[in-house]
């Protein structure tokens, strides 16, 4: 299996602020990393597939970068509706594999 | 809108078979793979396995291909995990998720359901 490392596992910011999330895969897994986001009482949504392609609805804030091992979220200008928890996920090849989450937070 | 209601969770004893079921609105469900996800109380996502459209095709994770069995009901829309032989690892809340139909990502989720193994 592919094993999927994300980091920071927690991540606090601000309003208005830039952040990022990172992905590292076991092996190659070309360009397939998706990003989901959860948040209580919200079913998970679908963020960016095949590393950087924005999934419909997707604000322009997200961006996904890329490829082989090594994988980034990035959220510019930070808004209040986007604090809760990231995941990656590989799909590359079966079984689907998932990080271990990035929490963020409200500083 | 697309919707997926998961249902059947709660609380089994170890050893003990339960089934989950998951309902689809809003799109035609036949079109679609469709997968299962959980969720333990630690917040780690574990993709359990998917099912091809028509039925006719599974795919698990290695470790729990032996226990937990997907099908799907396309007439009734409905999407189940069967679980057997549960373990207190089991416990979890389990997402039914619909495959996008282009890059096998799960572009949508339901609410998902509590399952809790404990004697």
């Amino acid at each position: 299996d592919v094993q999927m490392t994300q980091s920071p596992s927690n991540l606090a910011a601000s309003p208005g602020e830039s952040v990022s999330i990172n992905c590292k895969a076991s092996k190659s897994i070309s360009k397939y990393l998706a990003w989901y986001q959860q948040k209580p009482g919200k079913a998970n949504k679908l963020l960016i597939y095949s590393g950087s392609t924005l999934q419909s609805g997707t604000p322009s804030r997200f961006s996904g970068s890329g490829s082989g091992t090594d994988f980034t979220l990035t959220i510019r200008n930070l808004e209040p509706e986007d604090f809760g928890l990231y995941y990656c996920q590989q799909h590359n090849e079966y079984p689907w594999t998932f990080g271990g989450g990035t929490k963020l937070e409200l500083k | 809108e697309v919707q997926l209601v998961e249902s059947g969770g709660g609380l089994v004893k170890p050893g003990a078979s339960l089934k989950l079921s998951c309902v689809a609105s809003g799109f035609t469900f036949s079109d679609y793979w469709m997968s299962w996800v959980r969720q333990t109380p630690g917040k780690t996502m574990e993709w359990i396995g998917d099912i091809k459209y028509d039925g006719s095709y599974t795919n698990y994770a290695p470790s729990l291909k032996n226990r937990f069995t997907i099908s799907r009901d396309n007439a009734k829309s409905t999407l189940y995990l069967q679980m057997s032989n549960v373990r207190s690892e089991d416990t979890a809340t389990y997402y039914c998720t619909r495959g996008d139909g282009y890059s096998d990502v799960m572009d949508a989720w339901g609410q998902g359901a509590s399952v809790t193994v404990s004697s």
